[in-house]
């Protein structure tokens, strides 16, 4: 079981906003920043959003994160069909003294 | 982008050790630590430990003290993750990721490509 939350899938049109939220606890997004990751199962990771907010190099502007309190979320503008992966939120825990993952939402393009 | 190229897929029988490796550019071996993370068939992911050089000893999820070496090797620019007496729920992708505890970033940034270890009698 994730320490984190977030919704097991998601999905939108072409062209549409969604957005993925990520719940956790003051232990650990309520103390440290928010990271955002795209996963296609049997590649690497990808590091979308760090910092809460921040895009690293080569990162779409389409893509973008928030955080409020103990949640973040992902929001990605402008569907493509190869936005189609999963995406999971991660976050420092102070307790543990390393990071904290969400389940992971698989996001479908319709 | 950080180059992480991780050893291949094992199988391994119940109590024993599977041992995995992670080779990383020599710049980026010597500037980032490096992390552990697995991730169980239909599970999220679940860190496990991980060492910076700066501190040089590492850091264990308390979940696998005692079964969890993390060793670094500067001459081939590799970190090895070893764990013991594996059991069929320890079956998972292992990855390697460069950690960074940083002020403007902490978590794992890049990611090798992952290690399947499969642990069956």
């Amino acid at each position: 079981q994730s320490i984190l939350t977030q919704p097991p899938s998601a999905s939108g049109a072409p062209g549409q906003r969604v957005t993925i939220s990520c719940s956790g606890s003051s232990s650990d997004i309520g103390r440290s920043t928010v990271n955002w990751y795209q996963h296609l199962p049997g590649s690497a990771p990808k590091l979308l959003i760090y910092s809460n907010m921040q895009r690293p190099s080569g990162v779409p502007d389409r893509f973008s994160g928030s955080k409020s309190g103990t949640s973040a979320s992902l929001a990605i503008n402008g569907l493509q069909s190869d936005d189609e992966a999963h995406y999971f939120c991660a976050a420092w825990d102070v307790r543990l003294n390393g990071p904290v993952f969400g389940g992971g939402t698989k996001l479908t393009v319709l | 982008q950080a180059q992480l190229v991780q050893s291949g897929a094992a199988v391994e029988k119940p109590g024993s050790s599977v041992k995995v490796s992670c080779k990383a550019s020599g710049d980026t071996f010597m500037k980032h630590g490096i992390a552990w993370v697995r991730q169980a068939p239909g599970e999220g992911f679940e860190w496990m430990g991980g060492i910076i050089p700066i501190l040089g000893t590492p850091n264990y999820a308390q979940k696998f003290q005692g079964r969890l070496t993390i060793t670094r090797d500067e001459a081939s620019s590799t970190t090895f993750m070893e764990l013991t007496s594996l059991r069929s729920d320890d079956t998972a992708v292992y990855f390697c990721g460069t950690l960074r505890v940083e002020v403007d970033i902490i978590g794992v940034e890049d990611w090798g490509q992952g290690t399947l270890v499969t642990v069956s009698s």
